[in-house]
């Protein structure tokens, strides 16, 4: 089984709806982060979670929202979906690894919004 | 200036050659360094730290040069199944936690 799980893998909603991208892992890491993959622009970090009690905004957090239900769990929510919103996300945990943090990643939610 | 800079490629290279791709930074004071490979419409995966003495994995070595903010990834002897995306990845380590900066990534195309 995958350690780093995203439900749905792919979304297509219209402008407006309200969408929740969900992650999961079994890897027992405390950090969590969600990130955005256009053409071009690379991995854009949205938000992060250091623990439950913590999260913070990455460089593009506007129009996102997220939510540390529990260690395992971090969710990423569209508000009022936009069709610039259309993208490849990512979630990711981390670990300390010989001294460096390194980031595993689930498969992706692919979300079209139309 | 982007914080993280790649050439996007595509790196089109025969079977069994030596390809090198290069990921200059801006910010000097960044600390750790990584190359992830990324397939086509799949997630990044870790492909190697990168030290400062240089490492080597197999076919492929590392290397970081601080003074002119560079790492550089080489693959020898290239195979079909090498084509991908390769990501380079460098971190600041702050007190308030470390800022990683994805590159947007080098595309490698390995043909028969």
């Amino acid at each position: 089984d995958a350690d780093v799980t995203q439900t749905p893998r792919n979304r297509i909603t219209k402008t407006g709806k309200r969408i929740m991208l969900e992650c999961s892992q079994t890897k027992g890491h405390d950090r969590m982060y969600w990130y955005r993959q256009d053409p071009g622009l690379g991995l854009r970090l949205i938000y992060y979670s250091f623990d439950v009690k913590d999260i913070n905004k990455g460089e593009i957090s506007d129009g996102y929202s997220v939510s540390r239900q529990a260690q395992a769990k971090f969710s990423l929510s569209l508000e009022s979906a936009i069709p610039n919103q259309t993208a490849l996300y990512f979630c990711a945990t981390s670990d300390w690894l010989a001294g460096r943090e390194t980031q595993y990643f689930g498969p992706g939610t692919r979300l079209l919004v139309l | 200036r982007k914080e993280v800079e790649q050439d996007p490629g595509p790196f089109n290279v025969p079977e069994g050659a030596t390809v090198a791709f290069n990921c200059t930074y801006s910010n000097s004071a960044s600390q750790s360094f990584f190359w992830y490979r990324q397939d086509c419409r799949k997630e990044p995966k870790l492909l190697m730290s990168v030290y400062s003495s240089g490492n080597e994995d197999g076919r492929f070595t590392a290397q970081l040069n601080r003074a002119s903010q560079y790492i550089s990834l080489l693959i020898r002897d290239s195979k079909l199944s090498d084509s991908a995306t390769y990501l380079c990845v460098v971190i600041v380590e702050k007190s308030s936690g470390d800022k990683l900066t994805f590159g947007t990534g080098t595309r490698l195309a390995v043909r028969p």
